[in-house]
């Protein structure tokens, strides 16, 4: 079946550091790659995405680019700021079969001062 | 534009009694999705309505578990009654069209529900 497997947190770093959040995926077919984020007392906001192989999605600073022939999607990030502390979540949308977001178990970014 | 809006934010109930959880798409999207998180895990789905219609309810977890969306709007989930397993946040989405590559889910803040 489908999953997607994120490295566990929380993830602690101190400002301007460099960010990396390791995210692999197993589906059939060619999904669509996502990663939300959940800032504290907020709902999950899409953050990025990429929809075919070799596709980098980037906003805010952060980039990942969708490998298939790793099956990754690595959020990274050159310089992160205390405004970053949040969880995030990667998630896969499978294009075949029932359609619905498939989504990792989040990892929560600190960002100290 | 109103997002997506979920009621309550935060409930606390006992073991045994009724909790119903109100989620209000965006005006016009017709699939809505209802998704949960319990402490630390993923974020797993439970079901997706398009329009009033049940498309897919393979992530309900049991018959305590009861999705209504009459008349295509807004949906209520009613846990009935609660577990302490039931512990977590229930996150409501909602999309214009079925969220292939250039559909967004647009997800509401999530009501946190605590079984004691």
């Amino acid at each position: 079946g489908n999953s997607v497997t994120q490295m566990e947190g929380p993830v602690t770093l101190s400002e301007e550091a460099f960010l990396t959040i390791n995210c692999t995926y197993t589906a059939t077919g060619y999904p669509s790659l996502f990663w939300y984020v959940q800032y504290p007392g907020e709902g999950l906001q899409l953050l990025l995405k990429a929809t075919k192989a070799d596709d980098k999605g980037s906003n805010k600073g952060f980039e990942a680019t969708y490998r298939k022939e790793t099956t990754s999607f690595h959020l990274e990030k050159g310089s992160v700021q205390v405004s970053d502390s949040a969880v995030y979540f990667c998630a896969l949308w499978a294009n075949t079969g029932f359609q619905k977001l498939v989504f990792g178990t989040g990892t929560r970014l600190l960002v100290s001062p | 534009e109103a997002g997506v809006t979920q009621f309550p934010s935060h409930s606390v109930i006992e073991k045994g009694q009724t909790v119903t959880l109100r989620c209000d798409p965006i005006s016009g999207h017709d699939n809505l999705y209802w998704y949960r998180r319990v402490m630390g895990k993923e974020i797993k789905f439970l079901l997706h309505f398009v329009k009033e219609s049940k498309q897919d309810e393979s992530g309900m977890p049991n018959n305590r578990f009861l999705a209504e969306r009459t008349g295509g709007t807004y949906s209520t989930l009613k846990v009935q009654p609660a577990e302490l397993e039931d512990s977590g946040v229930y996150f409501c989405a909602s999309s214009q069209g079925v969220g292939r590559k250039g559909n967004t889910i647009y997800f509401g803040e999530g009501s946190w529900l605590t079984v004691v």
